[in-house]
């Protein structure tokens, strides 16, 4: 069966250090990989997605980048954290077409707050 | 434009009470996916179910039942007997087949339920 690997579950970082969170998923090949933040309140918003090993797509100007080294590995980094950063990030892995199997499935989050 | 409208953002209900979360939701493709995920406090997203736009026969599962209805694009989710465990965020989202390779997710509704 398919399982994705979120860590830290919880991560408290001062301003301007620098981040990094991985998301991994075991079972399935060739997954589209994304990252959503939610922050204070509840909606969800999508970063950044691959749909394959280097192609990142982001969905909205931030000071977070996105890697994909290998086919099941989807790194959230950042250089220099600001207080607009903190939130809870999710990854998710899909099938190619979300519509096939049960669309997403995300993994457990990381609360980030930066102080 | 917002592809997906859940107009409720907090519903409160006391025990054993019916509640019925709306979701709206608008797109051009003919075939698409509506999905209703489930976020507990932990935060992780679960996953309740997944409707194609050309099977709108209605679905119950245990005291969960879902109400599609193209005619109004319309994918309504009602709890019957209500619980306190049913107290969560619940996020209707859609995918249309034409570009599967994201979700657009409603800005939830948070459930209580009041013992």
């Amino acid at each position: 069966s398919q399982t994705i690997h979120q860590w830290p579950a919880t991560l408290v970082q001062p301003v301007g250090s620098p981040l990094s969170l991985e998301c991994t998923v075991e079972g399935t090949s060739n997954p589209n990989l994304y990252w959503y933040r939610q922050a204070a309140g509840r909606g969800l918003q999508l970063l950044f997605y691959s749909v394959g090993i280097g192609q990142i797509s982001s969905e909205v100007p931030q000071n977070l980048s996105a890697s994909r080294p290998q086919d099941r590995q989807f790194i959230l980094s950042s250089k220099k954290l600001l207080l607009s950063d903190s939130g809870f990030y999710l990854c998710a892995w899909s099938a190619h077409r979300t519509g096939q199997g049960r669309g997403y499935t995300f993994g457990s989050g990381t609360r980030l707050t930066v102080v | 434009a917002q592809k997906v409208t859940q107009a409720q953002t907090e519903i409160s209900v006391v025990e054993k009470e019916d509640v019925t979360l709306d979701c709206v939701y608008e797109t051009r493709d003919t075939t698409y996916y509506l999905f209703w995920y489930k976020q507990p406090p932990s935060g992780e997203l679960v996953f309740l179910i997944r409707r194609n736009s050309f099977d709108e026969q209605n679905e119950i599962s245990g005291r969960y039942s879902w109400n599609f209805q193209k005619s109004t694009s319309s994918f309504n989710f009602t709890i019957t007997a209500s619980q306190v465990v049913d107290s969560a965020v619940y996020f209707c989202a859609l995918s249309e087949a034409y570009t599967g390779n994201q979700f657009y997710f409603g800005t939830g509704t948070s459930l209580t339920v009041i013992p």
